[in-house]
């Protein structure tokens, strides 16, 4: 069954630790993507990847950081430099280059982080 | 920069009326258009996107140049569209902009019985 997980679905921190969420896709995408969501915010771009060891801010990407080792893997670390990190984040993926289909989104079902 | 308005957060109609999502945009270059929807309790999923020129559940949108819109409408709504639905840009420049995907705030619409 192919498709994108994320985990842990749900996460609670105090405040001044750092948390990892983990981002997994077996699609064979390229890109990859974070966002965040907030009620009246929309979608917010954290951190997006193209490709493989490579990886670009979004529009709020203070306090966070991201890896891309693995073509598979976008994990994404909410750091204690974040100040406001309690949302639900989104991850997503997709194929990239120019075939029918190659922009559009798939998405994960989310991971909800609450700091104490 | 890219940036996408939908200037309605809510949106409340009565089943069989018409229907009209409201997406605005700015991007310098030639833009690539989506809507994406999350129903309750389901994973955000696409539901067009300009360059198809499709109608998915009956939906519609046409990308106008001129007024930098790409408005979703449906002739008549049914109790099954109510969900949270959003705009989003792709832009076609090179290199990482090509990849960056912006959203608009998205607007929740309500059919009502």
């Amino acid at each position: 069954d192919g498709g994108i997980t994320q985990s842990p679905k749900y996460l609670f921190r105090k405040e001044g630790q750092n948390v990892t969420l983990s981002c997994e896709q077996n699609l064979n995408h390229d890109a990859m993507y974070w966002y965040r969501q907030d009620p009246g915010q929309g979608l917010r771009l954290i951190y997006y990847s193209q490709i493989v060891n490579d990886f670009q801010k979004g529009d709020i990407a203070e306090g966070y950081s991201v890896s891309r080792e693995k073509k598979e893997s976008f994990p994404l670390t909410v750091t204690s430099a974040q100040k406001n990190p309690t949302a639900f984040y989104l991850c997503a993926s997709k194929l990239g280059g120019s075939t029918s289909g190659a922009n559009v989104l798939t998405f994960g079902a989310g991971s909800r982080l609450t700091v104490l | 920069a890219q940036r996408v308005t939908q200037p309605e957060k809510l949106l409340s109609v009565f089943k069989g009326a018409p229907v009209e999502l409201k997406c605005n945009y700015s991007y310098s270059g030639s833009p690539e258009l989506f809507w994406y929807v999350q129903y309750s309790r389901q994973r955000l999923q696409l539901l067009l996107r300009h360059i198809s020129r499709e109608s998915i559940k009956g939906f519609t949108a046409d990308l106008n140049k001129g007024e930098t819109s790409f408005h979703l409408k449906k002739p008549f709504a049914q109790e099954e569209d109510s969900a949270m639905y959003y705009c989003a840009l792709k832009g076609t420049g090179s290199g990482g902009s090509n990849y960056k995907l912006t959203f608009g705030k998205g607007t929740l619409l309500t059919v009502n019985p």
